[in-house]
């Protein structure tokens, strides 16, 4: 597609409840990477892959938070027995070159907004 | 450690005036990229400006320019003539790094609210 496409682009869950959102990046990009943004804050670094491999989870808050890109295009990040602290927009980013290099843009998607009630 | 610091959470402009959007860094890492992007209502992010840290010149694009102190580590955005339309969120964001498999993620600032005035 032209841009970055993620999807639900809202999600309402309950507590408890497992909930998975879904990241296409822009065709051809090696790098994708996964954001979260409290309101009026600035993104903050989840995960990233270069083609599938999962290069960088440090920034996964625990273990209810897991990410993969099994063929290196869609992703899908996975937040098991949500709470209501994970409530954010979770973004998703993608950019052309492999992460190698300093001097590359991300490109963002519209984002999912997730709601735990 | 914050790596990147906007320390002006509100910024107001008159339009046609000029802007300069503040952000310092810190790194260890003598290869680096800065980077501003805008957010406006609607939430997307758009990509503006980049610097290297290698980049001899200051980055310009259209009337966005940045003023790139190395010395001081800072990386201020310069939005010349503002215009109505600039009013949004602004945030600069670092990358570190240059071989495989270091870097990568950009860490972003707080973010400074642009509002333009008629």
């Amino acid at each position: 597609g032209a841009g970055v496409s993620q999807s639900p682009r809202y999600k309402v869950t309950k507590r408890g409840q497992d909930v998975a959102l879904r990241c296409d990046p822009i065709s051809g990009h090696v790098s994708l990477y996964w954001y979260r943004q409290a309101l009026g804050q600035g993104p903050e670094f989840l995960t990233y892959f270069n083609y599938e491999a999962q290069q960088d989870k440090s920034g996964l808050p625990n273990d209810r938070f897991s990410a993969e890109r099994p063929e290196g295009s869609i992703s899908t990040l996975t937040i098991q027995r949500t709470e209501q602290r994970d409530s954010a927009m979770y973004r998703c980013a993608s950019s052309l070159t492999d992460s190698g290099t300093a001097h590359t843009e991300a490109f963002f998607g519209q984002g999912t907004r997730l709601t735990v009630v | 450690a914050q790596k990147i610091t906007q320390t002006q959470p509100g910024m107001f402009v008159q339009e046609k005036e000029a802007v300069t959007l503040d952000c310092t860094y810190d790194t260890s890492d003598p290869s680096y990229g800065l980077f501003w992007y805008k957010q406006p209502s609607s939430g997307e992010m758009i990509f503006l400006i980049y610097q290297g840290s290698y980049d001899q010149q200051n980055a310009t694009e259209g009337r966005y320019s940045l003023n790139f102190q190395k010395a001081r580590k800072s990386a201020n955005l310069v939005i010349s003539a503002s215009q109505l339309g600039d009013s949004a969120m602004y945030f600069c964001a670092m990358r570190e790094g240059q071989a495989y498999n270091q870097g990568g993620k950009l860490i972003f600032g707080q973010g400074t609210e642009l509002s333009v005035k008629p």
